[in-house]
């Protein structure tokens, strides 16, 4: 069965680089969650896109922004990156029967981008 | 804040053995509680969701039970295997108009001994 796709698996950038994460969720899945994991961390929900416009919006800095185009796929961009943005970063999908937040759909993790700043 | 808390942080037991892994939340407002599997540099799997209303679920050798009222609940496996070997997250979706996502405990991380 297709699973949630991230790309690219690792990304090594310098401080104030940017950078640009992808995630492709599973067909007819159409809505797409953002975590950050740091080392020996508990993921911390950073975004949340459901249909194509943002649904809510979690701990995610002034400096990241996201979004889902029309095939569904989203992409998290992050600028004037930070050492302590060194973190896997995990894509997530749901299906959702309406507005609502998700309650009753499990979500589907991608394996996740490995971003190091140095 | 709404927080998870999992006990223990760390188990290791022969196999064969049956275990048990707890998981606490701060706010019995939520709508459905995930444990999910975490092997090393992985992404996560979703082994069961017990929504607000349900007491328990069950999958092969897994059993997940929700006492939303003391804040709860607990994952057990049965004749574990090395392959259990992982760390097992457990995650609430908090329903106080809270935010979209998770709110995920830090884990209990299992080994299996052969």
């Amino acid at each position: 069965a297709a699973g949630v796709i991230q790309s690219p698996r690792h990304l090594i950038k310098e401080k104030r680089e940017t950078a640009t994460l992808k995630c492709y969720p599973i067909p007819r899945h159409d809505t797409v969650y953002w975590y950050q994991q740091g080392p020996g961390q508990d993921p911390q929900f950073l975004i949340s896109f459901y249909e194509k416009m943002q649904s809510d919006k979690g701990s995610i800095p002034d400096r990241f922004s996201a979004q889902q185009f029309s095939d569904y796929h989203s992409e998290l961009n992050m600028s004037s990156l930070e050492l302590g943005d060194s973190a896997l970063y995990f894509c997530a999908s749901s299906p959702r029967t309406g507005e609502h937040r998700a309650t009753n759909e499990k979500l589907f993790f991608g394996s996740g981008t490995q971003l190091s700043v140095l | 804040k709404q927080e998870v808390t999992q006990i223990p942080a760390a188990l290791s037991v022969p196999e064969g053995e049956n275990l048990v892994l707890n998981c606490s939340f701060t706010d019995s407002a939520i709508y459905n509680l995930q444990w999910f599997r975490q092997d090393p540099g992985k992404g996560l799997t979703s082994l069961l969701l017990i929504q607000s209303s349900q007491r328990e679920q069950t999958s092969g050798r897994l059993n997940a039970s929700l006492d939303k009222s003391s804040g709860r609940s607990t994952l057990y496996i049965a004749a574990s295997q090395p392959g259990d070997s992982a760390t097992y997250l457990c995650a609430v979706l908090y329903s106080g108009g809270g935010a979209d996502g998770l709110t995920f405990g830090k884990g209990t991380h299992l080994i299996i001994q052969p």
